[in-house]
């Protein structure tokens, strides 16, 4: 069964203090990965897709990198205003492929 | 670009009545819109998915009666709650997508039925 898991599933970090969020997936063939960042009570807003091992792409002080079997989200020197649940989220190949399945997310609070 | 609307943000209803939500693409045609339910805490549950001029594939457990979803136009998706229950108080959450872009979620629509 295609699978989607995210950890950790809450980090709390020092402002300046950089750190990874993990994403492993089982799929039979990838379409794309997507992160996302959900602030509460909103909807989820979209960062990066990532369609092959290797790739990498960056905004601002997050970089989401790709292999074939995990995806990470680096945060370097986060700020307050990164505090939010990320959320990761694959495509596959084939029928199924319509739908994104989700990760359970990861809760990210960075204090000043 | 890729903004999507939502409306209302909230909404309380009574039980047994019906509430209809909306979702707008606003600078692009949605050629797949779905419509995802939020428990506190939790990840997104897909409820349904739709294509324009189709009707809607309901994921396993979800009751298309109870949730009428139509997507009439590439812009325009709607989920209605029929004779809505406390129960079915949630954050409802729309996405719409073109093609092979990127799903983008609307704000968000809290419901609450007393």
């Amino acid at each position: 069964e295609d699978q989607v898991t995210q950890s950790p599933e809450a980090l709390r970090l020092q402002e300046g203090e950089s750190s990874s969020l993990n994403c492993s997936y089982t799929v039979s063939g990838l379409r794309g990965l997507f992160w996302y960042r959900q602030d509460p009570g909103k909807g989820p807003e979209f960062l990066f897709t990532l369609y092959s091992a290797g790739e990498e792409k960056e905004k601002e002080r997050l970089k989401a990198t790709l292999t074939k079997k995990e995806s990470f989200l680096h945060i370097t020197a986060p700020k307050p205003e990164d505090s939010a649940t990320y959320l990761c989220a694959v495509r596959e190949t084939g029928a199924a492929g319509n739908k994104l399945t989700f990760g359970g997310g990861t809760r990210v609070l960075v204090k000043p | 670009g890729a903004v999507v609307s939502q409306h209302p943000s909230w909404v309380i209803c009574k039980s047994g009545t019906s509430v209809k939500i909306e979702c707008r693409s606003l600078d692009f045609q949605a050629t797949t819109m779905f419509w995802y339910r939020q428990f506190p805490k939790q990840s997104l549950m897909l409820m349904a998915t739709s294509n324009e001029g189709s009707k809607a594939t309901y994921e396993q457990g979800v009751e298309k009666d109870k949730f009428l979803i139509n997507h009439a136009s590439l812009t325009l998706s709607t989920l209605t709650v029929t004779s809505a229950h406390p129960e079915d108080s949630s954050f409802y959450i729309c996405s719409a997508r073109d093609g092979d872009t990127p799903q983008y979620f609307g704000p968000g629509t809290r419901l609450l039925v007393l």
